[in-house]
């Protein structure tokens, strides 16, 4: 078990670019989520995937935000013409659930290290 | 609105003391809560969680938590602090929408443990 893992690990980009970052959840994991974490607070709910369907996403995901999970597998998160208001940790976790509701004792999320993206 | 607060920006504590970080919350619903821990540049690590049961949950590292329904309180405490302890540590609350799940975070608590 190598745990959730993120690539890469920091981003420097220039305000307008788009950079897209990569999420590798633990294997057997069938739910996914991407947060966003600023300096002194903790991380907000991006957005949510069962397998590969995207179910739910936060009001904070803007249109230049997109996020995939091809096959159910890893999962990726692109952010168009970036701001510097975009600078921050993105952080993926990975949870097992055995159905839905979130009654399972499995539903622990699992983190990985984040991505820091700093946009100048 | 459904929340969480952590009402200590950073705790101080020195080394062998008994330490608490406190959370309270404020959900619908019988709450499902969390404790995570964030060691520089890292990622958030699971200490513990309260789904039901017994009041007092045992986790990681010799940390354990109480949850108190009637002050809808979930504090971190620990016997012996380290000095290895010092991180951030985040108190988190399941939120359900619509049949699924999402995790809502405290902004987090500073411990600081002195040798």
């Amino acid at each position: 078990d190598t745990g959730v893992s993120q690539d890469p690990r920091h981003k420097i980009t220039k305000r307008g670019q788009n950079v897209t970052f990569r999420c590798d959840p633990i294997s057997e994991h069938n739910r996914l989520y991407w947060y966003r974490q600023t300096l002194g607070q903790g991380p907000e709910f991006l957005t949510y995937f069962q397998n590969e369907a995207q179910l739910e996403k936060s009001r904070l995901l803007s249109d230049r935000f997109s996020a995939e999970r091809p096959k159910g597998s890893f999962s990726t998160l692109e952010i168009q013409r970036t701001e510097q208001g975009d600078s921050a940790m993105y952080l993926c976790a990975s949870s097992f659930s055995t159905g839905t509701g979130g009654s399972s004792t499995k539903n622990i999320q699992y983190f990985g290290a984040g991505t820091r993206l700093s946009v100048l | 609105a459904q929340s969480v607060a952590q009402p200590e920006d950073q705790v101080n504590v020195a080394e062998g003391n008994p330490l608490t970080v406190k959370c309270t919350y404020s959900v619908s619903g019988n709450p499902y809560l969390f404790w995570y821990v964030q060691y520089p540049n890292r990622g958030l690590q699971f200490l513990l969680k309260y789904i039901t049961g017994d009041n007092l949950v045992k986790g990681s590292y010799g940390f354990e938590a109480e949850f108190n329904k009637s002050q809808t309180s979930f504090h971190l405490k620990k016997p012996s602090a380290l000095v290895s302890d010092s991180a951030l540590y985040f108190c988190a609350v399941r939120i359900f929408s619509g049949g699924y799940n999402k995790l809502i975070f405290g902004a987090g608590t500073r411990l600081a443990v002195h040798p």
